[in-house]
């Protein structure tokens, strides 16, 4: 039979433009969280992290917003780029281990 | 720091035989985990040690898997015998205790035949 993969959602911004990709997690137990960017035949990278003690957490054009009411993370990329172009992934930590979300795919029209 | 060294980064083998993976975790970390990627299930946690030891399997498949960690610069995820659906690429990890930014290798992408 036909052998049906995980359907990522996929973000298609305009070079330039605010992207923003969401996750929910499952355990209110997690007090860590990692976004992580996959590109192409690479491993997940590192982008920014947040503890549960925080909602907000900015880098270098990256921001990670924190609703542990919702358990919602997001993350926002300001003036997209087609570097950007990438998987990204959100990783939740109940302690000692991480547990990642399916990913999103996000695409930057030049 | 030349990061988290994986090998090989491609492998093709024939249902049966035994495969090795291989990591070399960053100096100084002393957590490792392995992680299966595939499309069907994304990233899957197979198992992760701390301190050489390990610590939870759980997500091991089947017994067909085992994993290593002699000490603290080496580990091996074998799968013996292999099956076509353990084609996917395995990525290694490392990190400093449990909780802090996990650094992945740039994995060992294998098919099975």
């Amino acid at each position: 039979g036909e052998s049906v993969g995980l359907h990522l959602p996929t973000l298609s911004v305009q070079e330039g433009d605010n992207s923003i990709i969401n996750c929910a997690y499952s355990n209110s137990a997690s007090d860590y969280f990692i976004w992580y960017k996959q590109e192409s035949g690479k491993g997940p990278q590192f982008i920014i992290d947040i503890r549960s003690n925080m909602d907000k957490r900015q880098g270098q054009r990256v921001t990670v917003l924190l609703n542990k009411t919702v358990k919602h993370l997001s993350l926002q990329i300001a003036a997209t780029q087609p570097g950007d172009s990438a998987v990204y992934f959100c990783a939740e930590n109940i302690p000692g281990q991480f547990y990642f979300g399916t990913g999103t795919s996000l695409t930057v029209i030049p | 720091d030349a990061g988290v060294i994986q090998s090989p980064r491609h492998e093709v083998t024939e249902m049966g035989q035994e495969v090795t993976l291989r990591c070399k975790p960053i100096s100084g970390h002393n957590s490792l985990f392995w992680y299966r990627q595939t499309m069907m299930r994304g990233l899957e946690l197979l198992i992760y040690f701390n301190n050489n030891v390990p610590i939870d399997d759980s997500g091991m498949p089947e017994d067909r898997f085992s994993a290593k960690m002699p000490n603290a610069s080496f580990s091996t995820l074998k799968i013996q015998p292999s099956e076509p659906r353990d084609s996917a690429v395995y990525f290694c990890a490392s990190s400093l205790s449990g909780a802090n930014v996990l650094t992945f290798g740039a994995g060992s992408r294998l098919t099975v035949l």
